[in-house]
């Protein structure tokens, strides 16, 4: 059973790029064909897609994050990764990486969730 | 982008009661409809992954029975049939049938 784990920095200051990194264990991120995401959610408050990468590395973005954001995979480490640029305070939230559910390379919603990582933005 | 309302936002029920939650579509989002079941400090947790063609609910494997799903047209309910103590949880739906997903600002489920 594939399981994710966020890590990356707790605190970054405004303007700056917030980096996280999702490490997958239990199955290969480059082997089949997955779908890999990212969500992120203020505190007391709901849900936010920020994008996703296919295993063979082509990604889709919330057009409202899509100018500061990049979603990338390193094979080698198992791992995909965010960066999201020129964070303000609206950037503060915990961030999950995801994969989607695949039945027979029909892909449907997120099946399996990291426990999320707090990011704070603050000077 | 789609936007998803859901209601109630919250919700008081006590357990062994049957309660639904009901999410509204801005535009189609065709079966594409999940729920999701969410603790506090915890992740999501998928519920239901999309609508069968018959516009019921299927749920994940293992996901209790009395967990059940309906579609119409733009409108989806998330339904249980018989409260738990382990249900007292927020529930979001969410679309994918095109990007952005999103998802519903979330409807809490507390104990009366």
């Amino acid at each position: 059973q594939v399981q994710l784990q966020e890590s990356g920095p707790g605190l970054v200051k405004p303007s700056q790029t917030l980096s996280l990194t999702c490490t997958v264990s239990g199955g290969s991120i480059s082997s089949g064909y997955e779908y890999w995401s990212w969500i992120r959610q203020p505190a007391g408050k709901g849900l936010e897609w920020i994008g996703r990468i296919y295993s063979r590395g082509s990604t889709n973005y919330n057009p409202s994050l899509e100018r500061r954001v990049s979603i990338s995979m390193d094979t080698s480490k198992n791992q995909f990764s965010l960066r999201l640029s020129s964070v303000t305070d609206a950037d503060t939230a915990v961030y999950y990486c995801a994969k989607q559910l695949n039945v027979e390379e029909f892909y449907y919603a997120m099946e399996v969730w990291g426990q999320g990582a707090t990011v704070t933005v603050s000077s | 982008d789609i936007k998803m309302t859901q209601s109630p936002s919250t919700l008081s029920a006590s357990v062994g009661d049957r309660v639904t939650i009901t999410c509204r579509a801005s535009q189609s989002v065709s079966r594409w409809l999940a729920w999701y079941q969410q603790k506090p400090g915890k992740a999501p947790e998928l519920l239901i992954y999309k609508m069968s063609p018959e516009l019921v609910g299927v749920p994940l494997s293992g996901v209790p029975s009395r967990f059940s799903g309906t579609a119409s047209g733009t409108e989806f309910t998330l339904t249980i049939s018989s409260l738990q103590p382990d249900d007292f949880a927020t529930y979001f739906c969410q679309q994918y049938e095109s990007f952005p997903w999103t998802f519903g600002q979330g409807t809490k489920l507390e104990i009366k």
